[in-house]
């Protein structure tokens, strides 16, 4: 069965810092990749998602992601962030034609102002 | 319209009552799941409904009845539930076919069990 790793459990980082959390999937072949976020008190929002194509893939609020299928890596990236982005992130793969989501245990990302 | 409802917001129920939680979506979308999200933690996936027929139960206990009346609603039954399956229950749709569709989720019913 699939399986998603995320490196980081707690990232901490001043306002424009740049961000890269780690996202690691347990095996290759075709597969749908997705970053989600949750703010606090919200709920799960899409930021950006892979399916093929163009490995670097933008989404929004100027996050961008690279799928990397030789290291099975889907990592998350902005080049500054805002105090608004503190929240969860959470990395996931579909396993299965039912489109069964499998989500990383989560980063929690605090901007300090 | 990329929303997906749910109700009620929260609830308090004790280990004798059976009440139900309310999901509903109107994107067309074919697919529908039920997940348990317990405090600091990922999803976990419960059920998929695949054009209204259960096609995933991850082994959840019988205390969790899922239902999908039509297209657009999915409800979860809940009866004699242990104060343990207090969490944030989230429910999302997704398009279906050979091709991955994201999943949108709705806010969630965070419920409480005493």
């Amino acid at each position: 069965a699939q399986s998603v790793s995320q490196h980081n459990h707690h990232v901490i980082l001043s306002e424009a810092a740049s961000l890269e959390l780690g996202c690691n999937y347990s095996y290759g072949g075709t597969v749908n990749l997705f970053w989600y976020v949750q703010y606090p008190g919200q709920h799960l929002q899409l930021l950006l998602k892979y399916f093929s194509g163009d490995p670097l893939v933008k989404g929004i609020k100027g996050f961008e992601a690279e799928f990397i299928k030789s290291k099975f890596s889907f990592n998350l990236r902005k080049p500054s962030v805002q105090w608004s982005d503190t929240a969860e992130y959470f990395c996931a793969v579909v396993e299965g034609s039912q489109g069964n989501l499998i989500f990383g245990k989560g980063t929690k990302l605090s901007v300090k102002p | 319209d990329t929303e997906v409802t749910q109700t009620p917001k929260h609830l308090v129920m004790g280990m004798t009552n059976k009440k139900s939680l309310k999901c509903e979506q109107h994107m067309g979308h074919r697919a529908m799941y039920w997940y348990k999200q317990k405090a600091k933690k990922p999803p976990e996936l419960m059920f998929v409904y695949s054009y209204e027929k259960l096609s995933i139960n991850e082994s959840v206990p019988s205390r969790f009845s899922p239902e999908c009346p039509n297209s657009s609603l999915l409800n979860l039954h809940l009866h004699a539930l242990q104060p343990e399956d207090s969490a944030l229950y989230l429910c999302a749709s997704s398009q279906v076919g050979i091709q991955g569709y994201e999943q949108y989720f709705g806010p969630g019913t965070r419920l409480t069990v005493t």
